[in-house]
């Protein structure tokens, strides 16, 4: 049972570069979510995107974009990275939109940017 | 606008009982969810309360007070195991959940 497979599981970027994190799950859930986690903050949403073909801007999105062509896939691109985006990335999933369901979790990319 | 107020640390022993406490201010309710988090994993679901009282889950069980803006968690029979961060997450007036900075719990034998 895979759940929700994220790649890369680390990695260190040079400031300035393009980067897509990859987030792929296998249990139809419609609705998908992007979030960071830093020391001492609570995760917080970059983006999110409840069926295929939409999504939404979450509390953190700038300097992030997302896409979701179809409901297993949703990837985040880094534009240009920056330090400050130096975090550990989440994907999720929810069979139940609008987060009144339990949220399936990713193992997580770690991201440095130097 | 929108709050969750957790403890940063809490210890405890081994076998014993601990309550973890979780403070909320939201523009409207819609459920409680807690979350186990061990060290360099990804959070794993362990309750969702909507309605006021306590929902018992094994040695596990989640307290929720709508009127109060108070839930707890209470773990029983500590195991070493038990040593996570505990998050607190409440969804908010766009159903996004907005989280805790998480409880991290610290089992001593």
């Amino acid at each position: 049972i895979a759940g929700i497979t994220q790649a890369p599981t680390s990695q260190i970027l040079a400031a300035g570069r393009r980067m897509t994190l990859r987030c792929t799950q296998d249990m139809r859930h419609n609705a998908m979510y992007w979030y960071r986690q830093d020391l001492g903050l609570g995760l917080r949403l970059i983006h999110y995107s409840n069926t295929a073909g939409t999504t939404g801007k979450g509390e953190v999105p700038d300097g992030y974009s997302v896409s979701r062509a179809n409901t297993d896939d949703f990837p985040l691109t880094l534009a240009s990275a920056v330090p400050s985006q130096t975090s550990v990335y989440f994907c999720a999933s929810s069979g139940t939109p609008g987060n009144t369901g339990e949220l399936f979790f990713g193992e997580g990319s770690r991201l440095t940017v130097l | 606008g929108q709050n969750i107020d957790q403890p940063t640390e809490m210890t405890a022993t081994e076998g014993a009982i601990v309550q973890i406490n979780c403070t909320y201010q939201t523009s409207g309710f819609n459920g409680l969810f807690w979350y186990q988090q061990h060290a360099g994993e990804a959070p794993t679901f362990l309750s969702y309360n909507v309605l006021d009282g306590l929902e018992e889950k094994g040695r596990f069980s989640s307290f929720l007070s709508r009127s109060k803006g108070y839930s707890y968690l209470l773990l029983k029979e500590l195991q070493m195991k038990d040593s996570a961060s505990y998050l607190c997450a409440v969804p908010d007036s766009n159903y996004q959940l907005i989280w805790g900075a998480g409880t991290k719990l610290i089992i001593k034998p």
